[in-house]
């Protein structure tokens, strides 16, 4: 069983559009998080959710919301896609904020 | 500022080295510090987490260390093999009430038979 699913694993979308990606964990963690990775792996936090209320918020232009509908879940929507937001994202979950993260084998995104 | 930094970027060493990765960062109020290994186009997968009042973990043939004074951690990892070529991360959780993480770079390791 995987810990932390992510979907789709590709997406491949022009710009302007909008898209979801979607994360599950089932770990009874209270923690999740959406990185981005970019083209020079570099990784950086996006959102924290703790029992499905935002905890972090980075600098991420308001075209990304996340939604935490219940703890085992953090989707990431994206509003008009642009060519920069061209990345791997990664979901993850913790216990609480002290522990472990798991992550998600990422959704790698291009926007053409 | 909270920063974590990786040094060196890359490394490669003939197997069964003993090799060590370093991570510095700026502020030592926090609360632990996890390594990642991370293979081409796959996710993270954990290593070791070191709470901020731990000293060192050990997982097989790896051992890291934590010195939170001076805001260093190493990760040494023991008769090095080729299936150990990856990229390794290293995430602080600083002090806060959201707990951020922050990754350093990285460091590229390969090993070669």
């Amino acid at each position: 069983d995987t810990a932390v699913s992510q979907t789709p694993k590709y997406l491949v979308t022009q710009m302007g559009n909008d898209k979801s990606i979607k994360c599950e964990q089932n770990l009874g963690h209270d923690t999740m998080y959406w990185y981005k990775q970019d083209s020079k792996k570099f990784l950086k936090i996006m959102f924290s959710y703790n029992n499905k209320e935002l905890i972090i918020n980075e600098t991420v232009p308001n075209r990304f919301s996340p939604k935490s509908p219940d703890k085992a879940h953090l989707n990431l929507h994206i509003n008009s896609l642009e060519l920069g937001d061209s990345a791997v994202y990664f979901c993850a979950s913790s216990q609480d904020i002290r522990d472990i993260q798991y992550f998600g084998a990422g959704t790698r995104l291009s926007v053409l | 500022k909270q920063e974590v930094t990786q040094i060196p970027a890359a490394l490669s060493v003939p197997e069964g080295e003993n090799l060590v990765l370093n991570c510095s960062f700026t502020d030592s109020a926090i609360y632990n510090l996890q390594w990642f290994r991370q293979d081409p186009g796959k996710g993270l997968t954990s290593l070791l987490l070191i709470q901020s009042s731990q000293r060192e973990q050990t997982s097989g043939r790896l051992n890291a260390s934590l010195d939170k004074s001076s805001g260093r951690s190493t990760l040494y990892i023991a008769a090095s093999q080729p299936g150990d070529s990856a990229t390794y991360l290293c995430a602080v959780k600083f002090l806060g009430p959201a707990g951020k993480s922050t990754f350093g770079d990285g460091t590229t390791l390969t090993v070669k038979p």
